[in-house]
């Protein structure tokens, strides 16, 4: 059980626009930042937010985050087929002292 | 460009050690925490422990607390995880990892090595 809450799973058609959602708790999201990762199948995590809506420089402004209170999202529109991959959220959290993450959302790109 | 190539992964009997590290470069070594984080096969990620960038503070997962140890060598720009008391649920891919900010999470990843727990 992830300490950090995603669905298990999105899908939407290329072009379109999909939400993935990150629920938390105040000793994690609620104080500390979100940050969001992509991994393809058979590599490393990738950053893809950070700081709760920051872009690492090469990563498309196709995606976006944000937060508010104990929540978290990352939008992705224009969808594209090589975004299918796994979405993993991430934070810092006060009481456990250490990184937690969320379960991962699996997006396919109908 | 940052770069984190990790070594050590094998196959080891329950009960056994293991010793990975992780050599970074790239970057200002001793400036930044470093975390080791695995993934066990089909599973999502885990976060293992963490080291400050002058070593002087580590902390860990309960799954492995007491069995794991993680150092840095600053000279060396070489971050490490020792692995004792291995169980079968300690199977996975272990990814070094660069913290972007204080202990994390994460801007840069390594690219995993394979630790497989078998009786």
């Amino acid at each position: 059980q992830s300490v950090l809450t995603q669905s298990p799973s999105a899908s939407e058609t290329p072009g379109q626009r999909v939400t993935i959602s990150c629920s938390g708790s105040t000793s994690n999201i609620g104080s500390n930042f979100v940050y969001w990762y992509q991994q393809l199948p058979g590599t490393a995590p990738k950053l893809l937010i950070y700081r709760n809506n920051q872009r690492p420089s090469g990563v498309p402004d196709r995606f976006s985050g944000s937060k508010s209170g104990t929540s978290a999202s990352l939008a992705i529109s224009g969808l594209r087929p090589e975004d299918e991959a796994d979405y993993y959220c991430a934070a810092w959290d006060d009481s456990l002292s250490g990184v937690v993450f969320g379960g991962g959302t699996i997006l396919t790109v109908l | 460009e940052v770069q984190l190539l990790e070594s050590g992964g094998d196959s080891v009997q329950p009960g056994g050690s293991l010793r990975l590290s992780c050599t970074a470069s790239g970057f200002i070594f001793n400036a930044y925490a470093m975390s080791w984080v695995r993934q066990a096969p089909g599973k999502g990620l885990e976060w293992v422990s963490v080291i400050s960038g002058s070593g002087g503070s580590t902390k860990y997962a309960a799954s492995v607390k007491g069995r794991f140890t993680i150092s840095r060598d600053n000279s060396k720009n070489i971050l490490n995880l020792q692995m004792n008391s291995l169980r079968a649920e300690d199977t996975a891919v272990y990814y070094c990892a660069k913290a972007e900010y204080g202990f994390g999470p994460f801007d840069y990843w390594g690219q995993g090595t394979l630790v497989t727990v078998y009786s």
